[in-house]
């Protein structure tokens, strides 16, 4: 499958700083990266899509002002959390979609392919 | 209400027990994939069935997408310690933009 990653895994912070978690797809360009958030034992929740070139397209209740995301090239987008607080503690993760279609078990279909997540615990 | 409904939510089972896991929706999908996420790791994506009524097998894990496309099953044979971890499916509807919508998702034990 393709490769996804996410820097950094783990970040810890006082409340009121910005804390930036980048995430780049390292074999294949992808115009379009999707931002998600996770609770303990809880599925994933989208926060925005990310558009290279565009603005990104947030989902209802999440305030883009706060969570600012850049897609500046075909490989690396960026989610900046501003001001962050302790109740933004939560495990971010992205994915990046690869267009087109393959062939075999998990090839192709406009898949998504995620990151390994990072930790943020806001003190 | 949720797109896609995953049952069931928690499982916890002996090692070599056979489980199934169910994605449900009124939903009709021109895909639908299933990932396996372990604690502290983003979601690895396990197959994508795209053909209504179509079976795929990955060793002991055998995934299945309804005859209209509006649900699928996976089926893990004699499960081992291993294959634990939260199991998500995703989804886009038909014809709509692609933005992927999850299911709950299951998380499953195996105890040795």
């Amino acid at each position: 499958g393709a490769v996804v990653s996410q820097h950094p895994s783990r970040v810890i912070c006082k409340s009121g700083t910005s804390v930036k978690i980048e995430c780049r797809s390292l074999d294949f360009q992808a115009t379009t990266m999707f931002w998600y958030r996770q609770f303990p034992k809880q599925s994933l929740m989208l926060m925005a899509t990310s558009n290279e070139g565009s603005k990104a397209t947030y989902e209802q209740g999440v305030e883009k002002d706060k969570f600012l995301i850049n897609h500046a090239s075909l490989t690396l987008s960026t989610l900046t959390v501003t001001s962050a607080h302790p109740e933004d503690s939560s495990f971010y993760i992205c994915s990046a979609r690869r267009p087109g279609q393959g062939i075999g078990l998990a090839g192709g279909y406009n898949e998504q392919f995620f990151g390994p997540g990072t930790r943020l615990t806001v003190l | 209400t949720q797109l896609l409904e995953q049952s069931p939510q928690f499982l916890s089972i002996q090692e070599g027990e056979n489980l199934t896991v169910y994605c449900n929706s009124s939903s009709v999908f021109s895909s639908l994939q299933w990932y396996r996420q372990e604690p502290g790791e983003g979601p690895v994506l396990l197959v994508t069935v795209v053909t209504g009524g179509e079976v795929k097998k990955l060793k002991r894990l055998t995934f299945q997408f309804g005859d209209a496309r509006k649900d699928s099953s996976l089926h893990i044979t004699a499960a081992q310690p291993g294959d634990t971890g939260l199991y998500l499916c995703a989804a886009k509807k038909s014809g709509g933009s692609y933005i992927p919508t999850f299911g709950r998702g299951t998380s499953l034990i195996v105890h040795p």
